[in-house]
This record gives structure tokens, C-alpha cells and sequence, in this order.
């Protein structure tokens, strides 16, 4: 079966600074990969998705992911961070069936 | 209108009661999902249907019985639960097209506590 490993629980960074939250993944076929953003008490909000084709995928909110295949990743980047980017973030991996699995989740905070 | 829907949005409930949790979509989407997400956690995959019938139960105590009784809705009908089982429960959907993966579009979830 897939599984995700999100390895940082919690970061931090300051206002207008640079983003980015690790996502290895473990499949043994074509993975389909996916970020969500929670906001505390909510439903879970798609950032973007990976299924094939450019390995850069540009998402909502001004994230983008890079797939790389060799080192089974798919991190989330953010040039500039703002203070409503605070929140959860998870890593999902699917499988054609449809059974997705959620990485642990990320919590970012963002000082002012 | 990427939107699900879920009802109620908060919910307290007794060992002894029976309870239901409701998710709707309109989207013509003909998989839909439940999944348990605990405090701090991530979701966990609880049910899926496809097309109306159930395809994936992962091991899920009978006292959770889910009902799709069209493609728009999806019931989890509670029963005798414990208090562990209190949780925030999510429903998603999705196209439904066989053998091909899909975005899953969550809703807002029911925040479930048991007494």
C-alpha cells in the first residue's frame, strides 16, 4: 500500500519569507499526489495535484510542487508567505482505486 | 460548484443514542467518502462508494453503518458509540471514473463528540 512521510510536524516562519514543506512518498507504481490545506475546525482545501506530465505543478494561493521521481518527493513551495497561509498542511498519495493516504500534516505558523 | 456539503456541523451524542451524519453533493461526482480525522491527526479512510455500492469498508466497527441512497448522498448512521469515536468526520467526492485516480473534494465535516 502507499504511504506518505511528511518529516517536519511543525515550522515556522516569518511574514514575506520563503515556504517549503517536504512530502516523500512510498509506491510502487505511478503515484498520484496531492496537497490539502486545513484551517482549524474545516474541511480540507486543495492547494494542487499531481498526476503526470510536468513535474512543476502550480496550484492556488501562489503554491507550486515539484515531483521528483528519484528521491520519491513532491515538496510545496511558497516564494512569500502571508500571515493567512497559517494553518495544516497535508501530503496525500492515491491509488487508481481511489484510496488515498494522507501524510501526517505539517502545522505552519507565520510570525508577523 | 465544487461544493459538499455536510450536516450537522456539530454534533453530541450519548453511548446509547442513534445518530446520522449527512453529506451531499451536486456535482455529479458517483464516488463518494467517509474518512475520521482525530485531533491532530491526519484523516483516515473509513468508507467508499462507487456508483452506489460500497467498495472499500477499512475495517470499520459495524457500530458506523454508512448508506448511499443516490449518487448525491451519502448517510453514516451512528450507533452505540464510544467516546473514542469522537472526531471530526469528513465526506468527500469524486468523478468516479473506474481505473483512473481522481480529486477527491472534501467538505466542511461534522464535528462529532460522544458522551
Amino acid at each position: 500500500a502507499q504511504s506518505v512521510t511528511q518529516p517536519d510536524i511543525h515550522i515556522t516562519v516569518s511574514e514575506g519569507a520563503s515556504l517549503e514543506l517536504r512530502c516523500n512518498y512510498s509506491y510502487g507504481a505511478t503515484p498520484y499526489l496531492f496537497w490539502y490545506v486545513q484551517s482549524p475546525g474545516q474541511g480540507l482545501q486543495l492547494l494542487l495535484k499531481y498526476f503526470s506530465g510536468d513535474t512543476l505543478v502550480q496550484g492556488i494561493k501562489g503554491f507550486e510542487a515539484e515531483f521528483k521521481r528519484s528521491q520519491s518527493s513532491f515538496n510545496l513551495r511558497k516564494p512569500s508567505v502571508h500571515w493567512s497561509d497559517a494553518a495544516e498542511y497535508f501530503c496525500a498519495v492515491g491509488a487508481l482505486n481511489n484510496d488515498m493516504r494522507f501524510g501526517a500534516g505539517t502545522r505552519l505558523t507565520v510570525k508577523p | 460548484d465544487t461544493e459538499v456539503t455536510q450536516t450537522p456541523k456539530h454534533l453530541v451524542m450519548g453511548m446509547t443514542n442513534k445518530k446520522s451524519l449527512k453529506c451531499e453533493q451536486h456535482m455529479g461526482h458517483r464516488a463518494m467518502y467517509w474518512y475520521k480525522q482525530k485531533a491532530k491527526k491526519p484523516p483516515e479512510l473509513m468508507f467508499v462508494y462507487s456508483y452506489e455500492k460500497l467498495s472499500i469498508n477499512e475495517s470499520v466497527p459495524s457500530r458506523f453503518s454508512p448508506e448511499c441512497p443516490n449518487s448525491s448522498l451519502l448517510n453514516l448512521h451512528l450507533h452505540a458509540l464510544q467516546p473514542e469515536d469522537s472526531a471530526l468526520y469528513l465526506c468527500a467526492s469524486s468523478q468516479g471514473t473506474m481505473g483512473r485516480q481522481e480529486t477527491q473534494y472534501f467538505g466542511p465535516g461534522t464535528r462529532l463528540l460522544v458522551l
